[in-house]
């Protein structure tokens, strides 16, 4: 079946410092790739969504892009802040599975000033 | 334009007893989903409706748990017989399904159940 490996549970950084969060999935259909993030206390919101492999997706400074031969896709911002701290999933669909998504373990970032 | 609504957001319950947990979608989105959330497991599909037909519900354990979705402004999960093992956030999420922003799940901000 489907799935999504997102092996960094957890990352600290500095203010200012770079982020890279990377997924690898597995399907045997066509994915859409989303990234999605979740503050403390709501529910999962959309950050990214990539559509078809080697193009990028941007959103808030984040940037995301998927490599179709590797079967992986990252996400990453050049100069995080202390308001990134969250935690962020990747997720997959199949094409045909209605907006079902798979997601990732998730990686909860912490930003420090 | 309020975002999908589910209440109770905090649920204490009994081992053994019921737990009712319900969703409201954005109004015109056509498909409803219910995620489970655990530190353990992450974000687990439970089931997902379509135009208010359950289309997949694979996700769901085969016993005690059970969704429905009367009409197309509400969504109900029910676990009977909750056992400590339930107790998690259970997330219900909406989405348009056509369009540029058909893609997107707008999930609520849970309703966190504790089985005791």
């Amino acid at each position: 079946g489907d799935s999504v490996i997102q092996m960094q549970g957890q990352v600290t950084l500095s203010e200012n410092d770079f982020l890279f969060i990377n997924c690898t999935y597995s399907t045997t259909g066509y994915p859409t790739l989303f990234w999605y993030v979740q503050y403390s206390g709501e529910g999962p919101q959309l950050l990214l969504q990539v559509t078809t492999a080697n193009n990028k997706g941007s959103s808030r400074g984040f940037e995301a892009t998927y490599d179709k031969g590797t079967t992986s896709f990252h996400l990453q911002k050049t100069s995080v802040q202390e308001i990134d701290s969250a935690v962020y999933y990747c997720a997959m669909r199949d094409c045909g599975s209605f907006n079902k998504l798979t997601f990732g373990a998730g990686t909860r970032l912490a930003v420090c000033p | 334009n309020a975002g999908v609504i589910q209440t109770p957001r905090h649920k204490v319950t009994g081992k053994g007893q019921e737990a009712t947990l319900w969703c409201e979608p954005i109004s015109g989105h056509s498909a409803v989903f219910w995620y489970r959330q655990t530190i353990v497991q992450g974000l687990e599909f439970l089931t997902y409706f379509r135009n208010q037909a359950p289309i997949d519900d694979s996700g769901m354990p085969k016993e005690r748990f059970s969704a429905q979705m009367p009409n197309q402004s509400h969504s109900t999960l029910k676990i009977q017989s909750t056992q400590p093992q339930d107790s998690a956030v259970y997330l219900c999420a909406s989405s348009l399904l056509v369009g540029a922003l058909g893609n997107t799940l707008y999930f609520g901000e849970g309703s966190r159940l504790i089985v005791v």
